[in-house]
């Protein structure tokens, strides 16, 4: 079994609607994060926490809201999906002081908003 | 803040020979970690391998190396023996250890084609 799965994996859906994706994982890890990736843009961070009551912004978190609700879970939802939120979001996980703080990456969602 | 450029937007080299992915990283963090990632067409992020900044000796796992110097801040991936599965695109990421360079910056990708 994977160690952190991300539901739905792709998802179609329409402007304005609410959607929420959501990252488990199975690591122990006590630090996870939401990536979005566009293409030729690399991956650029939307929000991190490093336990159950820590959240943080990242590099572009407006539009975006996240929910840790318990050290496995972690959720990104869009309140009201726009079409340049279209991208593949990645969930990643990390152990602090294990290897520079390596990430570990779930397997993508593919998010269209049309 | 920090910064990785690759400047490599692709690469092609031939099965079993060597190829070398160049990154250069920018930052004014004393500490800090370097990492290399691939993902392949399938889109999976896979962790490949990590050097520190303090590390003396070059980070190695398997068939990849990260040549490191540091003076000229690169952090070049070097894979060995190409195969066929190595075509993908590669991810060079950095993290520092102060305030906001504590957020992971990530390059833009090379993509590598291996050819048979």
């Amino acid at each position: 079994d994977a160690d952190v799965t991300q539901t739905p994996r792709n998802r179609i859906t329409k402007t304005g609607k609410r959607i929420m994706l959501e990252c488990s994982q199975t690591k122990g890890h006590d630090r996870m994060y939401w990536y979005r990736q566009d293409p030729g843009l690399g991956l650029r961070l939307i929000y991190y926490s490093f336990d159950v009551k820590d959240i943080n912004k990242g590099e572009i978190s407006d539009g975006y809201s996240v929910s840790r609700q318990a050290q496995a879970k972690f959720s990104l939802s869009l309140e009201s999906a726009i079409p340049n939120q279209t991208a593949l979001y990645f969930c990643a996980t990390s152990d602090k002081g294990s290897r520079g703080d390596t990430q570990y990456f779930g397997p993508g969602t593919r998010l269209t908003v049309l | 803040a920090q910064k990785i450029t690759q400047t490599q937007p692709g690469m092609f080299v031939q099965e079993k020979e060597a190829v070398t992915l160049d990154c250069t990283y920018d930052t004014s963090d004393q500490s800090y970690g370097l990492f290399w990632y691939k993902q392949p067409s399938s889109g999976e992020m896979i962790f490949l391998i990590y050097q520190g900044s303090y590390d003396e000796q070059n980070a190695t796992e398997g068939r990849y190396s990260l040549n490191f110097q540091k003076a000229r801040k690169s952090a070049n991936l070097v894979i060995s023996a190409s195969q066929l599965g190595d075509s993908a695109m590669y991810f060079c990421a950095m993290r520092g250890v102060s305030g906001g360079s504590y957020i992971p910056t990530f390059g833009r990708g090379t993509s590598l084609i291996v050819h048979p």
